[in-house]
């Protein structure tokens, strides 16, 4: 069974503190990894697809990382604005038991960023 | 132009009510889905339509009906909803179920089911 785990459940920084959040996750064959940024009370946004280990994309103060077991999403000088949910969500192969439309999420990551 | 609607915004609703969801997409996506989403829980895939017909169904209760009219258009029937069918209920679209493809959700409908 497909799982992933995000840590932390919620972090707390001051604006321009750098941090990480983490995704773990286990699944047969990766076929697609996503993040989401979602704001209390709408749909999730979505910021990155991330396909093999290490790739790498960036959108303004994120980064988001591949390796086979997790993925990072760095967030460099937040602003209060980033404050929201992330969310990562995986997609297996078809081939591993799996459904390829479907995702798997983790939990989430509540942040949030002080003025 | 990434962008998927969803009306109403928000929809309070009896337990004998008949309340019909709606969400649309212009982006030529042939795959649409509807996700539920309870207070800090992450969605939940409820069913997936691929060129406009219903590909998955994961065991949702029949008061629950999806309607898939056109490529662009996905409605959810709600019929003798319970409380706790209270939640934000999700739309999202991707090109294809064929292969992995990014999912774009829309901004959601906020129910309340009394």
């Amino acid at each position: 069974e497909d799982q992933v785990t995000q840590s932390p459940e919620a972090l707390r920084l001051q604006e321009g503190e750098s941090s990480s959040l983490n995704c773990s996750y286990t699944v047969s064959g990766l076929r697609g990894l996503f993040w989401y940024r979602q704001d209390p009370g709408k749909g999730p946004e979505f910021l990155f697809t991330l396909y093999s280990a290490g790739e790498e994309k960036e959108k303004e103060r994120l980064k988001a990382t591949l390796t086979k077991k997790e993925s990072f999403l760095h967030i460099t000088a937040p602003k209060p604005e980033d404050s929201a949910t992330y969310l990562c969500a995986v997609q297996a192969e078809e081939n591993s038991g799996g459904s390829n439309y479907k995702l798997t999420f983790g939990k989430g990551t509540l942040l949030t960023v002080n003025p | 132009d990434t962008e998927v609607t969803q009306t109403p915004k928000h929809l309070v609703m009896g337990m004998t009510n008949k309340k019909s969801l709606k969400c649309e997409q212009h982006m030529g996506h042939r795959a649409m889905y509807w996700y539920k989403q309870k207070a800090k829980k992450p969605p939940e895939l409820m069913f997936v339509y691929s060129y406009e017909k219903l590909s998955i169904n994961e065991s949702v209760p029949s008061r629950f009906s999806p309607e898939c009219p056109n490529s662009s258009l996905l409605n959810l029937h709600l019929h003798a909803l319970q409380p706790e069918d209270s939640a934000l209920y999700l739309c999202a679209s991707s090109h294809s179920t064929s292969e992995w493809e990014t999912q774009y959700f829309g901004p959601g409908t906020r129910l309340l089911v009394l």
